[in-house]
C-alpha cells in the first residue's frame, strides 16, 4: 500500500542552523501538508501546498519557514535559522483524489535543536 | 477560533470491554471528521472517517456523529491491549483546509 515517507527520521542541529526536512507524498496525491507536534502537545498545522504553491499557512509558519516541491516527488520544509522552540516532531501529510479529505501522515522527523 | 476538544484521559478499560472516546468541535459548519490513533513516538494513523450524521462501523470500530450537538465519538469493541494508544479527533472545517486536532485521549487497555 502506498505511503508517505519522510527523511531523516531524526535530525539534531545547533540553534541558528538551517535544516531541511524531506517528504515523499503518495504519488497521485495533490494536496500536501506539514504539521508539527511539540512533545506532549497537540498536532498543529503549519502549511498546505497545492498546485505548486502555498494554499494556506498558520501563524507558526513565519519567514523562517519555507516549503518547496523541487521535483515531481519530493516536498520539503526548510527552517532557515532554527530556535530551541522548533524542537518537535514534524509530520508531512498528503491527500488523495478519491477520498480527498482523508489525510495520510508520514512517519515524521524528530527535530532536536540544541 | 476553531477548536476541537477531547478529554485527555487516561481512559482505562479492561480487555474485551468497550472503550468510548468523545470529541466536541466549535464550528457548526464543519464537514469532515476523523479519528487517528497515535502510538507513543509515532505518527497519527487514520482509523476512521465520518461525514454524515449517524454511525459508521469498520470492524471493531464505530464512529458516531451528531452535527446538531457538534459531537463525534469513537467506540472500540472488544478492546485489546494493542489498542492502548492516544486517539486523536480531527476536524476538517471546509474543503481541503487543514485538519484541526484535539489534544487526544490516552486509552489504556488492561489485560
Amino acid at each position: 500500500e502506498p505511503e508517505v515517507t519522510q527523511t531523516p527520521s531524526h535530525q539534531v542541529t545547533q540553534m541558528g542552523q538551517e535544516v531541511i526536512l524531506r517528504c515523499v507524498p503518495i504519488s497521485n496525491h495533490l494536496y500536501f501538508y506539514w504539521y508539527r507536534q511539540i512533545l506532549g502537545q497537540k498536532v498543529e498545522f503549519l502549511v498546505s501546498f497545492y498546485n505548486n504553491e502555498i494554499s494556506e499557512k498558520s501563524e507558526i509558519f513565519d519567514d523562517q519557514f519555507s516549503v518547496e516541491r523541487p521535483d515531481g516527488s519530493n516536498f520539503t520544509l526548510k527552517i532557515r535559522s532554527t530556535k530551541l522552540e522548533d524542537s518537535a516532531m514534524y509530520f508531512c501529510a498528503s491527500t488523495g483524489t478519491s477520498s480527498v479529505n482523508e489525510q495520510f501522515f508520514g512517519p515524521g522527523t524528530r527535530l532536536t535543536v540544541l | 477560533q476553531k477548536e476541537v476538544e477531547q478529554n485527555s484521559g487516561p481512559l482505562s478499560v479492561p480487555e474485551g470491554a468497550i472503550a468510548s472516546l468523545n470529541c466536541t468541535y466549535s464550528d457548526r459548519g464543519s464537514q469532515s471528521f476523523f479519528w487517528y490513533r497515535q502510538y507513543s513516538g509515532k505518527s497519527p494513523e487514520l482509523i476512521m472517517s465520518i461525514y454524515s450524521n449517524g454511525d459508521k462501523e469498520d470492524g471493531r470500530f464505530t464512529a458516531q456523529l451528531n452535527k446538531a450537538s457538534q459531537y463525534v465519538s469513537l467506540l472500540i469493541r472488544d478492546s485489546q491491549p494493542s489498542d492502548s494508544a492516544t486517539y486523536l479527533c480531527a476536524v476538517l472545517f471546509s474543503g481541503n483546509t487543514p485538519l484541526v486536532f484535539g489534544k487526544g485521549t490516552r486509552l489504556s487497555v488492561i489485560a
